[in-house]
């Protein structure tokens, strides 16, 4: 069945250093994802997407990569700010998503 | 332009009682998504609703759960005779758009459901 998963449940990070947060997926035939981030108590706020047709795509400090050879993407963040502590969540077409990573802004 | 606007924000309910939960969409969006989340997991997703349409439940327990958005107000997801296992954050999302896989949802604060 359809399937998507994160590698780490929580990610500690130093402000001002770069963060990666990686996505696995299992549908080969996946054409759209889509990064979200969730602050404690709050529902999910759109990030940035991707398409298929595409391998990377760059927004405000935050970059998204997608492998489609080994069915995998990553959210890249720029400069990580406290303001990034969140759980991340790919997710795949609309309404399929993952477990979520725990992103900490360590001071 | 309000976003999506949720309540209750809290809802607390006896064993074998009923919880409705509602969700008021963004201004023009048509279609309503609901998503359960327990705590420290991810998003779950329940149901895919256009109005006065059931688009996809296969994410609904196949009893209990009943979700509906009428022509005329919010979307409603009804937990029938609830049980402690459905203490959940609930969230609902909408987009606007028909058809396209590529539309952006945007989601509401969640309604905190705890059974006691």
């Amino acid at each position: 069945g359809e399937s998507v998963g994160l590698h780490l449940p929580t990610l500690s990070v130093q402000e001002g250093d770069n963060s990666i947060i990686n996505c696995a997926y299992s549908n080969s035939a996946s054409d759209y994802f889509i990064w979200y981030k969730q602050e404690s108590g709050k529902g999910p706020q759109f990030i940035i997407d991707i398409r298929s047709n595409m391998d990377k795509r760059q927004g405000q400090r935050v970059t998204v990569l997608l492998n489609k050879t080994v069915k995998h993407l990553s959210l890249q963040i720029a400069a990580t700010q406290p303001g990034d502590s969140a759980v991340y969540f790919c997710a795949e077409r609309q309404y399929i998503f993952g477990t979520g990573t725990r992103l900490k802004v360590l001071a | 332009n309000a976003g999506v606007m949720q309540n209750p924000r809290h809802l607390v309910r006896r064993r074998g009682q009923e919880a409705r939960l509602r969700c008021s969409p963004m201004k023009g969006h048509s279609h309503v998504y609901w998503y359960r989340q327990l705590p420290e997991e991810g998003l779950k997703f329940m149901v895919y609703l256009q109005k006065e349409n059931i688009i996809d439940e296969s994410g609904m327990p196949k009893e209990r759960f009943s979700a509906e958005f009428p022509k005329e107000g919010p979307s409603i997801l009804r937990i029938q005779q609830v049980v402690r296992g459905d203490s959940a954050a609930y969230f609902c999302a909408s987009s606007p758009r028909t058809g396209s896989s590529y539309n952006e949802q945007f989601f509401g604060p969640g309604t905190r459901l705890t059974v006691l």
